[in-house]
């Protein structure tokens, strides 16, 4: 099946810089990723997602760049709040099982003032 | 998210109990999925269903059992085989048609033994 690394563990960045969140899948076939924010004690709430056949996506502060090649997706995160700290979940999507996900393990950031 | 609902938000099990964890979702969404989630780790998939009346084990099922009776509902009940039952529980659904993947999460039911 899918394996899907995602690094750092924790990041922790002062307001107004930029946050990169990286992972890796094993999966070469793997067509789909969505990028979900938690707060604590929250749902998952899904802030973009990025098709196989796109290299890069953005909505306002928030892009993600796929590389399939290298089989790498980034969360970019510019201008940074203090609203933007949580957990951010990376997931991949396994091919032949409908929209089953796998997740990593999660980046808590941290936005200072 | 706001059609995905769980209940309850904390549930208490006492040793060799089985407690049933309910999720229900009018979205009208073909598929639903259990994941389970621990400090500091990501979600994990216990079962998932893809259209009323079929679902399928995930990466972590031992312990664990659905239904998906109606479209609509996809309790998870959580046995006493289970050991280590304490762990945040949530319930995703999406569309399941074609390229339409997104999972919309419910709030979660935060599951503890007494």
């Amino acid at each position: 099946g899918e394996n899907v690394e995602q690094h750092p563990s924790t990041l922790s960045v002062q307001e107004g810089d930029s946050a990169v969140i990286k992972c890796t899948y094993s999966d070469s076939a793997s067509n789909y990723f969505p990028w979900y924010k938690q707060e604590l004690g929250k749902r998952p709430q899904l802030i973009i997602d990025i098709r196989s056949n796109v290299g890069e996506k953005k909505d306002q502060r928030i892009a993600v760049t796929l590389n399939k090649t290298a089989k790498h997706f980034s969360l970019h995160i510019t201008e940074t709040q203090p609203e933007d700290s949580a957990v951010y979940f990376c997931a991949a999507r396994e091919t032949g099982t409908a929209s089953k996900l796998t997740f990593g393990t999660g980046t808590r950031l941290q936005v200072t003032l | 998210d706001g059609g995905i609902t769980q209940s309850p938000k904390y549930l208490f099990r006492k040793e060799g109990q089985n407690v049933t964890l309910s999720c229900e979702q009018n979205l009208n969404h073909d598929a639903m999925y259990w994941y389970r989630q621990d400090p500091g780790q990501g979600l994990r998939l216990i079962y998932y269903s893809q259209i009323v009346n079929d679902f399928q084990k995930g990466d972590i099922a031992e312990g664990y059992s659905v239904s998906r009776e109606k479209k609509e509902s996809f309790p998870l009940t959580v046995t006493s085989a289970q050991k280590n039952p304490t762990a945040f529980y949530l319930c995703a659904s999406s569309p399941g048609q074609g390229s339409q993947e997104t999972q919309y999460f419910g709030p979660g039911t935060r599951l503890l033994v007494l």
